[in-house]
């Protein structure tokens, strides 16, 4: 079965760049999206199709994906970006979720 | 602007079917641009697909609880449900429903919408 593999945790100071990675065999070849879910939240939809942001999105979050990696990558990242994140990608008709990346932002 | 509502049971027995029903309102479920989806979360771990199904019926499942699960459709009450038999401890999570908006080839589907999830806990 196909497996998407992501950093559990990852730390950064407010204003700075965080890159969330997404690992996956030939994971360039499928789009990819990325949930943020907020601690006793539902996930919500940051990133579709790679690289597309949905409305009411912020423009620091953006998606890039090529060769066995895609990244998530938030730019001025502030104390409400603190959340875990995951990546998703469709393997056939099966849906297949990384195992999540714990953002710290301190 | 769709809204999903998870509903159900929050305790069960091993060995006990889990029965949740997803309530879709703001659209239709009958909308040809969205598949319907049950994802589950563990207490304190990651996201688990469990599967999706089309309006008229068609359904995937994660093969590792194919065995397990049936998702059902009830257009005219505007609902999807799950269920899964022969629950253990290792079922008990939070359940969310999902719309799955896209067009075309599954590599465009997203998961555009979701519930606010319901936590089944398995204990005896």
């Amino acid at each position: 079965s196909y497996e998407l593999t992501q950093p559990p945790s990852l730390s950064v100071s407010p204003g700075q760049t965080a890159s969330i990675t997404c690992s996956g065999d030939k994971l360039g070849d499928k789009y990819v999206c990325w949930y943020q879910q907020r601690p006793g939240q539902s996930p919500v939809l940051v990133i579709c199709q790679d690289y597309k942001r949905p409305s009411g999105i912020r423009e620091r979050f953006s998606g890039s994906n090529s060769g066995n990696t895609a990244t998530l990558t938030i730019s001025g990242t502030q104390a409400m970006d603190e959340a875990d994140y995951y990546c998703q990608a469709w393997d056939s008709s099966t849906v297949v979720f990384g195992g999540g990346t714990k953002l710290t932002v301190l | 602007q769709l809204q999903l509502q998870e509903s159900g049971p929050g305790q069960l027995k091993p060995s006990e079917t889990l029965s949740l029903f997803c309530t879709v309102s703001g659209g239709s479920i009958s909308s040809s641009s969205y598949y319907w989806g049950w994802i589950r979360q563990p207490p304190g771990k990651g996201l688990e697909w469990i599967g999706s199904i089309y309006y008229t019926g068609g359904t995937y499942y994660n093969p590792s609880l194919k065995s397990r699960v049936t998702i059902s459709v009830d257009t005219s009450k505007n609902q999807f449900s799950l269920r899964l038999s022969s629950v253990t401890a290792a079922d008990t999570a939070v359940y969310y429903c999902a719309a799955i908006y896209g067009s075309g080839s599954w590599e465009g589907y997203y998961f555009d919408y979701w519930g606010q999830g319901t936590l089944v806990t398995v204990s005896s």
